[in-house]
């Protein structure tokens, strides 16, 4: 069974629109991440929630709206999609809420292409 | 900004060698982990060092940590085309707890 699952695993939409991405982890863990990977593999935390509260909104714009229904999903809602929009979204999971010094479980990721 | 950067960007070898990976990170840490990404896949958690170990081992995979230079490594001992991937090594920022910061990867082929 696979551990964090995010869909739809590609998103080709125009600029302007609003998108949603789920995930789900199957982990039991506490903690769940969104990170963004640009065209050059770098990869930059969004957001961190713990128990569905918020722990860390990495100055990601407000267009960009994580909803936790419970611990295990954290989905991502985009509103009105910009070019530079277009990357690579993974979530994540880890048991400790202190991110940095537990292991993270990473999905598959969700390419994100605006025209 | 604490930041980890690994050391090659890329690097190709052949089969059956050993491939060494750094990376070298700005402030004081407990501890730092190194993550896999095959392309188009997610990462994939290797190996977590703390800050009082200077050597760890996992399988193909051995990992140092100097603090004292800010630095860490990660070798694969005999390597396989299958190991071919992208390499992270990530610091909590902070030094201790906080999110992860990841470096930009080291991108490794390894030709059959």
């Amino acid at each position: 069974d696979t551990a964090v699952s995010q869909t739809p695993k590609y998103l080709v939409t125009q600029m302007g629109n609003d998108k949603s991405i789920k995930c789900e982890q199957n982990l039991g863990h506490d903690t769940m991440y969104w990170y963004k990977q640009d065209s050059k593999k770098f990869l930059k935390i969004m957001f961190s929630y713990n128990n569905k509260e918020l722990i860390i909104n990495e100055t990601v714009p407000n267009r960009f709206s994580p909803k936790s229904p419970d611990k295990a999903h954290l989905n991502l809602h985009i509103n009105s999609l910009e070019l530079g929009d277009s990357a690579v979204y993974f979530c994540a999971s880890s048991q400790d809420p202190a991110g940095g010094a537990d292991t993270q479980y990473f999905g598959p990721g969700t390419r994100l292409t605006v025209l | 900004s604490q930041q980890g950067e690994e050391d090659p960007q890329a690097l190709s070898i052949q089969e059956g060698e050993n491939a060494t990976m750094n990376c070298s990170y700005k402030t004081s840490i407990n501890n730092l982990q190194w993550y896999r990404q095959n392309s188009g896949r997610g990462l994939v958690h290797l190996i977590l060092i703390r800050s009082n170990e200077r050597e760890k081992h996992s399988g193909r995979l051995r990992v140092t940590l100097d603090t004292s230079k800010k630095s860490s490594s990660l070798l694969i001992t005999a390597s396989r085309a299958a190991d071919t991937a992208s390499y992270f090594c990530a610091t909590p920022r902070g030094g201790s707890q906080g999110n992860l910061i990841f470096g930009k990867g080291t991108k490794l082929s390894v030709k059959p």
